[in-house]
């Protein structure tokens, strides 16, 4: 059964970069056609997809934050990450990684990691 | 970009009652339509795909409806565990959209 893990700092500066990674087991993420997303949600607001790679490394970001959002894979490692440039405070936020079959619903979640943009 | 609403905002209803959640897509999104279940601290656990499609595990008493723009989730006799906040999301194309959410509680 495949779970993933997201992984990160808990505390960002305003400006500064976000940097998650979120870790696959229980199988390869190079297998299948399956996409690895990113999503958030502020405290006590709904979800956000934030961007997706595929297992070839081709990526699709949510426009909303497309020029500051870089996700990538590292299959070595099996895992999967996002970077968010330029940080706010309305990027606060509990960031979720998620599988998607075909680009379809999401399933499995990891637990999600709280991020919190303040100096 | 496709806009998702859903409604209501809030729910009550009382334990063991039918619980009748509504998803409305700005266009169509045929059958590609997944609804989540989130509880307090947790991440969203997916309930139905492909608009009327059980997840793995998911109990009979979820069942949900629709095609095209409108969608419904129903909770045929509400349990003690039953009670959050409920998601529908699209993906029929490829940028994926969640609603805003419906908080069932108790009444």
């Amino acid at each position: 059964q495949v779970q993933l893990q997201e992984s990160g700092p808990g505390l960002v500066k305003p400006s500064q970069t976000l940097s998650l990674t979120c870790t696959v087991s229980g199988g390869s993420i190079s297998s299948g056609s399956y996409y690895w997303s990113w999503i958030r949600q502020p405290a006590g607001k709904g979800l956000e997809w934030i961007g997706r790679i595929y297992t070839s490394g081709s990526t699709n970001y949510n426009p909303s934050l497309k020029s500051r959002v870089t996700i990538s894979v590292d299959t070595s490692k099996n895992q999967f990450s996002l970077k968010l440039s330029s940080v706010t405070a309305a990027d606060t936020a509990v960031y979720y990684c998620a599988r998607s079959i075909a680009g379809a619903q999401f399933d499995p979640w990891g637990q999600g990691t709280l991020v919190t943009v303040s100096s | 970009e496709i806009v998702m609403t859903q409604s209501p905002a809030t729910l009550s209803v009382s334990p063991g009652e039918r619980a009748t959640l509504s998803c409305r897509a700005s266009q169509s999104v045929s059958s590609n339509l997944a609804w989540y279940q989130q509880k307090p601290g947790q991440a969203p656990r997916l309930l139905i795909y492909g608009a009327s499609t059980r997840a793995t595990g998911i109990p009979a008493r979820f069942s949900g409806s629709g095609s095209g723009t409108e969608f419904t989730l129903t909770i045929s006799s509400l349990q003690s565990e039953d009670f959050a906040v409920y998601y529908c999301q699209q993906y029929n194309n490829w940028l994926p959209a969640f609603g805003q959410g419906t908080k069932v509680e108790i009444k």
